[in-house]
């Protein structure tokens, strides 16, 4: 049984390009949550998905940012214009049903140059 | 307001030696409590959880958590340390309604022989 799976592992953006990062949550698995977590900071929630729903983007930033998880496929999180400020391991959980635990993926590390 | 405060930045032990790391909670309604380990550059990966019940829990690794209704803490300990436990340890609180986890900052573990 797959864990959460994460891609890429690694990106470099130059400021002002598009980030696209996926999540494929483990099977079984409709719930999907995205944290940023910055150098010597702990995981600050973002976003809570369910299949084509966005529950709870509280966490996000309002502009700039979007995350989708389509009927097929995994879920993205996508960065627009991307600033320096944006540097920062991003990890995706999912969970088997809410308020249930998470189980989170390798992470993606977006550098901006 | 949920928070979740881990007091201890960092912490050295020698092998062999004993380890308790400290986790206070606030949160309005009875918390899951979560300790998730994460190696550089890896994601996180669960040791242990309290959703309710038996208020000491175990988890992988050997390691153990106990839940302390009146002092609102989720402590972590085990009774002898590994070199291969060094990593960055956190604290999370989970909604038993609603979706978001809460992090702590963490608490990095060095291990000298």
């Amino acid at each position: 049984n797959a864990g959460v799976m994460q891609n890429p592992r690694h990106l470099v953006r130059r400021r002002g390009q598009e980030a696209r990062l996926r999540c494929s949550p483990m099977k079984g698995h409709s719930h999907v949550y995205w944290y940023r977590q910055l150098p010597e900071e702990g995981l600050k929630f973002m976003v809570y998905l369910q299949k084509e729903n966005i529950i709870d983007e509280s966490g996000m930033p309002k502009e700039r940012f979007s995350a989708e998880f389509p009927k097929e496929g995994p879920s993205i999180l996508r960065i627009q214009q991307v600033v320096r400020g944006d540097s920062a391991a991003y990890f995706c959980a999912s969970s088997p049903e809410v308020a249930d635990t998470q189980y989170f993926g390798p992470g993606t590390r977006l550098t901006v140059l | 307001a949920q928070s979740v405060t881990q007091p201890d930045i960092h912490i050295t032990v020698s092998e062999g030696a004993s380890l308790e790391l400290r986790c206070n909670y606030s949160y309005g309604a009875t918390p899951y409590l979560f300790w998730y380990v994460q190696s550089p550059g890896q994601g996180l990966q669960l040791l242990l959880k309290y959703f309710s019940g038996d208020t000491l829990v175990q988890g992988i690794k050997g390691f153990e958590a106990e839940f302390k209704r009146s002092q609102s803490s989720f402590n972590l300990r085990k009774p002898s340390v590994h070199w291969s436990d060094a990593a960055e340890y956190f604290c999370a609180v989970g909604p038993n309604t609603g979706n978001q986890f809460y992090f702590g900052t963490g608490t990095s573990l060095t291990v000298i022989p």
